[in-house]
């Protein structure tokens, strides 16, 4: 069974760029979930989708935003990028939304904005 | 103040020590996740708990709902159990969104 696939695994961007992340869950799931990761405020939720409708929102700019599309895959998007956004961008999928049944986390894409 | 403390933020032990590592939390949440995390960035779900214990090999998670403390033990522990272990509350409504973490504790076990 395939895990969750997360594409780029690496990024680098220059600041005012525009950048796109995908995320593909597994089979099944129907939420996606992203989570920004920095080292000085750690693990920080940004958005979940179930069912192509985002369902909660953390306390980012509106330069972050997301979709999902009818088969589950997700992309998140920031645009307007500053150095302050690079980060590990994860992303993790649960077949209900809240993850009353857990999460399945992918590997990351490490974005860097020089 | 964090809603879900960690502590020991940074651990080190020998191979083959009993490894503890505990969590609290202040806000209500009705289970806990323990999450693990490799220097590579992939996270690992653990365990999800909401009373008792759960057992998986050789780590142990407890939890007691009411005094709102879990804890994760790791027995005979071995130089591959070195990674970021992570406790995380489902947190709903508001904008702090579906999951709260901790700040995560960082093992190293020495052969």
């Amino acid at each position: 069974k395939a895990g969750v696939t997360q594409t780029p695994r690496y990024l680098i961007k220059t600041r005012g760029q525009q950048v796109t992340l995908s995320c593909s869950p597994i089979s099944g799931h129907r939420s996606v979930s992203w989570y920004q990761q920095t080292p000085g405020q750690g693990l920080q939720f940004l958005f979940e989708y179930f069912s192509e409708t985002q369902r909660n929102k953390g306390n980012f700019p509106g330069r972050f935003s997301g979709r999902q599309f009818s088969n589950s895959r997700s992309e998140m998007n920031v645009s307007t990028l500053e150095l302050g956004d690079s980060a590990l961008y994860l992303c993790a999928s649960s077949r209900t939304t809240q993850g009353s049944e857990g999460y399945t986390f992918g590997s990351g894409t490490r974005l860097t904005v020089v | 103040k964090n809603e879900v403390e960690q502590s020991p933020q940074n651990l080190t032990a020998q191979e083959g020590e009993f490894i503890t590592i505990n969590c609290s939390y202040s806000v209500g949440i009705s289970a806990l996740h323990w999450l693990q995390q490799h220097p590579g960035g992939g996270i690992v779900s653990l365990f999800m708990l909401s009373s008792g214990k759960k057992k998986h090999g050789r780590l142990i998670a407890t939890i007691n709902i009411q005094e709102k403390h879990s804890s994760l033990h790791i027995t005979a522990s071995h130089p591959r159990d070195s990674a970021v272990y992570i406790c995380a509350g489902p947190y709903y409504g508001g904008s702090q969104g579906n999951l709260i973490f901790g700040k995560g504790t960082k093992l190293s076990v020495k052969p």
